[in-house]
């Protein structure tokens, strides 16, 4: 079966521009998370999801940040009024049921702002 | 608030040379501990995992982990290294309970010398 899917593998917008990052999770995952990893450092957590509720929304590092999973599938990363301190690899990993299991991370968006 | 130090910020081995990588964490109940790799423009593949029970794991590519509650540790082991070992490793740590978000160490960048 495939893994964790995420689109696009390279995102470059100007700064204030708004993107949207995609993340197709496992099929039949419940759980589903948002990292930032900037560059050499490890992942911050953002945001969970189990199925369509957003449970914790506690990383996201302000109101520009929007996260959404609207049937309990695909989910999409949005950050509005882009600045240059969102560059960063934005992964996103899912998990089979609710409570602590191994995450699965797809391969990531790297976002640059210029 | 839970924590993820690893103190090693580079390593350097020499192909079939042993590894051990140092994980301590800080938590206050019993932890979830993983271990990830990731190659450049990757994202984070599980190698191994600590739930309960006996507290060395294996793991995939050769790789086991030692957990030591009286030293808050989690190390990284391989007796004999390859020269695709070379990557970042992350060490991480997961709440027992709801919402698994993971608190993740700033890695070690091992280099393998043939």
């Amino acid at each position: 079966g495939a893994g964790v899917s995420q689109s696009p593998r390279y995102k470059v917008a100007k700064r204030g521009q708004d993107v949207a990052l995609r993340c197709d999770p496992i099929s039949g995952h419940v759980s589903l998370f948002w990292y930032q990893q900037a560059l050499g450092q490890g992942p911050e957590f953002l945001t969970y999801f189990q199925n369509e509720a957003q449970l914790d929304k506690s990383g996201l590092p302000s109101d520009r940040f929007f996260a959404e999973r609207p049937e309990g599938s695909v989910s999409t990363l949005k950050i509005q009024r882009t600045q240059q301190e969102d560059s960063a690899v934005y992964l996103c990993a899912s998990s089979p049921r609710a409570f602590n299991q191994p995450q699965h991370f797809g391969d990531g968006t790297r976002l640059s702002i210029l | 608030a839970q924590s993820v130090t690893q103190p090693d910020i580079h390593i350097t081995v020499s192909e079939g040379a042993s590894l051990e990588l140092r994980c301590n964490y800080s938590y206050g109940a019993t932890p979830y501990l993983f271990w990830y790799v990731q190659s450049p423009g990757q994202g984070l593949q599980l190698l191994l995992k600590y739930f309960s029970g006996d507290t060395l794991v294996q793991g995939i590519k050769g790789f086991e982990a030692e957990f030591k509650r009286s030293q808050s540790s989690f190390n990284l082991r391989k007796p004999s290294v390859h020269w695709s070992d070379a990557a970042e490793y992350f060490c991480a740590v997961g709440y027992t309970g709801t919402a698994s978000k993971l608190t993740f160490g700033t890695g070690t960048r091992l280099q393998v010398t043939l």
